[in-house]
């Protein structure tokens, strides 16, 4: 079983609003990753946990705030965001790094900044 | 740094005919794995076929087959007897052995004409 599962897969939120989106896997992944994607854009790399802690944040705006409970779930708090920030925000998980393993996406979370 | 490169915004394949996509890469490192990442219109980003660096031979997946030069870091993609399923944005992709991001090209949108 490779999934990935997403929730919700549409958000719409206010500029003033508090929302998450999250992000489960039951592989015993221990790499969990965060996208965010564009139209006709590539996926870019937002955040990286390894082993439930915080190990690459590629620059992202703090508006943005990643949380990882336990090796299953990860969260994408969402705050004040901008019009700019809709988006498809992808989650991902793979075995830890140094063996070069699939990464396995999730069917993502499209989200509308109003 | 690393970087992905596909020229070919866009092709397009008579259905039953064979279609290849092309990538190159830049890097200095040894260790490295590549892959080709298909996203229908639906958006989830589905593994489509993987190659390790050290492996010379070339990875085939059904239909699927790449023809990795490493000397010449370039790593295609052939898709035989296209289907009408085949049509979708196809990523190439690189990943580091030594860390968890993988970096993606700019895609290639591949149209198949019934």
């Amino acid at each position: 079983d490779t999934e990935v599962t997403q929730t919700p897969k549409h958000l719409v939120m206010g500029m003033t609003n508090k929302k998450s989106l999250k992000c489960e896997q039951h592989m015993g992944h221990r790499a969990m990753y965060w996208y965010k994607q564009k139209a006709k854009k590539p996926p870019e790399l937002m955040f990286v946990y390894s082993y439930e802690k915080l190990s690459i944040n590629e620059s992202v705006p703090s508006r943005f705030s990643p949380e990882c409970p336990n090796s299953s779930l990860l969260n994408l708090h969402l705050h004040a965001l901008q019009p700019e920030d809709s988006a498809l925000y992808l989650c991902a998980s793979s075995q830890i790094t140094s063996s070069g393993n699939t990464i396995y996406f999730g069917e993502g979370s499209w989200l509308t900044v109003v | 740094a690393q970087t992905v490169t596909q020229s070919q915004p866009e092709m397009s394949v008579q259905e039953a005919e064979t279609v290849t996509l092309s990538c190159t890469y830049d890097t200095s490192e040894s260790d490295y794995y590549l892959f080709w990442y298909k996203q229908p219109p639906s958006r989830q980003m589905i593994l489509v076929i993987r190659q390790e660096a050290y492996k010379q031979q070339n990875a085939t997946e059904n239909r699927f087959s790449v023809n990795f030069q490493k000397a010449a870091k370039s790593f295609s993609l052939k898709i035989s007897d296209s289907q009408l399923g085949d049509a979708a944005m196809y990523f190439c992709a690189y990943r580091s052995g030594r860390d968890d991001k993988i970096i993606f090209g700019k895609g290639t949108r591949l149209h198949i004409l019934p």
